[in-house]
């Protein structure tokens, strides 16, 4: 499978702990996109990275949020002290820049917050 | 603020009809946009992207227009298929290709058999 994946695709956790979800892109794609969907709403856009370098982050993310892409390869998502309002659909995306810039979806990581 | 709306947000025909979803935008300076399926709790499936300069895409049952001047596209299916019951999202990367995509909310499609 080439496709963009995800890990893990469930989360259930209790308010006040801490997850992390991982992202592998697309392999030669340079870019990589974490966005945040919840019930009746399109995807909403969290942060993004070229190569290993973060280089945008939405007001939507929080102090709690952390998102790192070591050597360009795989990003991961974190989480801490997780509240009832992080529950929702965490997708990731990849793309190449300068190839039209279409971007590939991952299955995504239901996050539920008890 | 680029803004994304889509109509209807919910749409029922019986199967073999042929039918038009909406998408509108707010600021014409657009790089690109995407059509997206998307099925109940998956993740996005890229159905077409339309580049800035172009007037349409075509993929088999599927044609997507885009009208950038007056910030609108539709995504047009032939002879719907209860297997084409999804929620279809629309998406639009501003101007330098170099920010992410802002979507729509999405309209969900059931093909009645």
């Amino acid at each position: 499978d080439t496709g963009v994946s995800q890990d893990p695709r469930h989360k259930i956790t209790k308010r006040g702990q801490n997850v992390t979800f991982r992202c592998d892109p697309i392999s030669e794609h340079n870019r990589l996109y974490w966005y945040r969907q919840t019930l009746g709403q399109g995807p909403e856009f969290l942060t993004y990275f070229q190569n290993e370098a973060q280089l945008e982050k939405s007001r939507l993310l929080s102090d709690r949020f952390s998102a790192e892409r070591p050597k360009g390869s795989f990003s991961t998502l974190e989480i801490q002290r997780t509240e009832q309002g992080d529950s929702a659909m965490y997708l990731c995306a990849s793309s190449l820049a300068g190839a039209g810039y279409e971007q590939y979806f991952g299955p995504g990581t239901r996050l539920t917050v008890t | 603020k680029q803004e994304v709306t889509q109509i209807p947000a919910a749409l029922s025909v019986p199967e073999g009809e042929n039918l038009v979803l909406n998408c509108s935008f707010t600021d014409s300076a657009i790089y690109n946009l995407q059509w997206f399926r998307q099925d109940p709790g998956k993740g996005l499936t890229s159905l077409l992207l339309i580049q800035s300069s172009q007037r349409e895409q075509t993929s088999g049952r599927l044609n997507a227009s885009l009208d950038k001047s007056s910030g609108r596209s539709t995504l047009y299916i032939a002879a719907s298929q209860p297997g084409d019951s999804a929620t279809y999202l629309c998406a639009v990367s501003p101007s330098s290709g170099n920010t992410p995509l802002v979507f729509g909310k999405g309209t969900r499609l059931s093909v009645i058999a």
